[in-house]
């Protein structure tokens, strides 16, 4: 079974750009999650969406969007960049029902950086 | 808001049982995690435990639960420099998927 898919692995933008990040999830998981990591902030969440709904959402300012596709796939979309947000962006993939609703399966991330 | 610390360094010869150690503050937890990460990659899950759980063991890993302290700790058990990595702690807060990681203990494993 392939794992979380996520593109592009590396990319650099110039602050007020946008960017758009994706994520293919384990096929038969409709659940995806977002989180931001950072030397300072250490790993914090962003959102999380299932069945193409926004189920839950971080402190991020509002220039932190995401969406979900029919498919599963998901992309989370950052405007006006800042050099704050220069980061390693993690998507996770859950089947999305259950109890044990902490366990995710990873992609290896995007990296972000902004100058 | 919930809150998950540990501490950020260890350093144990090949061989010896590392033991990385976590405090919670979320008295509601149902499950904790331990997700490991390895470098330039993302966070696999090592393992986790029910709050009902004092004790789990999976092959070299032990997770002790103390749920009136809030403390977790992970037992690695004849650790190899394969295991060398950073290792976070982590606590479901607030709705599904939303995991509150601690800052991450860095496993520095040396012959």
């Amino acid at each position: 079974k392939a794992g979380v898919t996520q593109t592009p692995r590396y990319l650099i933008k110039t602050r007020g750009q946008q960017v758009t990040l994706s994520c293919s999830p384990i096929s038969g998981h409709r659940s995806v999650s977002w989180y931001q990591q950072t030397p300072g902030q250490g790993l914090q969440f962003l959102f999380e969406y299932f069945s193409e709904t926004q189920r839950n959402k971080g402190n991020f300012p509002g220039r932190f969007s995401g969406r979900q596709f029919s498919n599963s796939r998901s992309e989370m979309n950052v405007s006006t960049l800042e050099l704050g947000d220069s980061a390693l962006y993690l998507c996770a993939s859950s089947p999305g029902m259950g109890g044990n609703t902490g366990e995710l399966f990873f992609g290896e991330g995007s990296r972000l950086t902004v100058l | 808001g919930e809150d998950v610390e540990q501490s950020l360094f260890l350093s144990v010869r090949e061989g010896d049982s590392s033991v990385i150690n976590c405090t919670y503050t979320d008295s509601s937890s149902t499950y904790l995690y331990w997700y490991k990460q390895e470098p330039g990659a993302g966070l696999q899950l090592l393992t986790y435990i029910f709050s009902n759980m004092d004790m789990k063991q999976d092959q070299r890993l032990t997770v002790l639960l103390n749920k009136k302290d809030k403390h977790l700790s992970l037992r690695i058990a004849d650790t190899q420099t394969g295991d060398s990595a950073i290792y976070f702690c982590a606590d479901v807060s607030g709705g599904y998927n939303k995991l509150i990681f601690g800052a991450g203990t860095r496993l520095a494993v040396h012959p």
